[in-house]
């Protein structure tokens, strides 16, 4: 059973950074693209990025480029989110998901519960 | 950027109805179009992928058409656990986006 749990989410102050954890288990890790999705209060899904299962080809929504790094580390099972320069409208449970396929151009299949970063004063 | 327009914003109906949701790409994302499910409080799961492809333990009471810029989502016979968010997401371009999302409701 693939499972993916999300870590590091917390209250910042706004310029803050961050670093969230996904740790996987249940499938071949790298073999597959993984992605950032975040959902503010109340709101919809928003992408925010995504990266190879080779840890190449790193995308990024237009709204945090320049401020988040996605990465990952394959020995690790695990995906990270740098988020750097916070701001309020950061402020959102953050979802990690496995791509269907090694390149990120796929959809999701699989969804982690999610971390709620909050960004206030 | 490839904008999804989801219609309706809500739909309210009755357990046993028919449930037609429809997703308009403002241009063509040929099949690369996936619907997932939210409950209050859960993360997103998977529906539909490639347009008409049922996920893996997804009940055949849901089903998926389109390609192109026309995509519909239905739920032939709407069980209580059916009442969700739905949400239409494409992958044929970079950003990746998602639909404002259709809450089935009772």
């Amino acid at each position: 059973e693939v499972q993916l749990l999300e870590s590091g989410g917390r209250l910042v102050q706004p310029g803050g950074s961050l670093r969230l954890s996904c740790t996987a288990s249940g499938f071949a890790y790298g073999n597959f693209a993984m992605t950032w999705v975040r959902q503010a209060p109340g709101k919809g899904l928003e992408w925010v990025a995504s990266i190879g299962g080779g840890g190449g080809n790193p995308f990024y929504a237009d709204s945090v480029k320049g401020r988040f790094t996605i990465s990952r580390v394959n020995s690790r099972d695990t995906l990270y989110l740098q988020i750097n320069s916070l701001r309020a409208d950061d402020t959102a449970v953050y979802f990690c998901a496995k791509c269907a396929g090694y390149h990120p151009e796929h959809h999701f299949d699989s969804w982690g519960q999610g971390t709620l970063v909050t960004v206030s004063s | 950027e490839i904008v999804l327009t989801q219609s309706p914003a809500t739909l309210s109906l009755s357990p046993g109805e028919r449930a037609t949701l429809s997703c308009r790409a403002s241009q063509s994302v040929s099949t690369y179009l996936a619907w997932y499910q939210q409950k209050r409080g859960q993360a997103p799961r998977l529906v539909i992928y490639g347009a008409s492809n049922r996920a893996t333990g997804i009940s055949a009471r849901f089903s998926g058409s389109g390609s192109g810029t026309e995509f519909t989502l239905t739920i032939s016979s709407l069980e209580p656990e059916d009442f969700a968010l739905y949400y239409c997401h494409q992958h044929s371009n970079w950003p990746l986006t998602f639909g404002g999302g259709t809450q089935v409701e009772i």
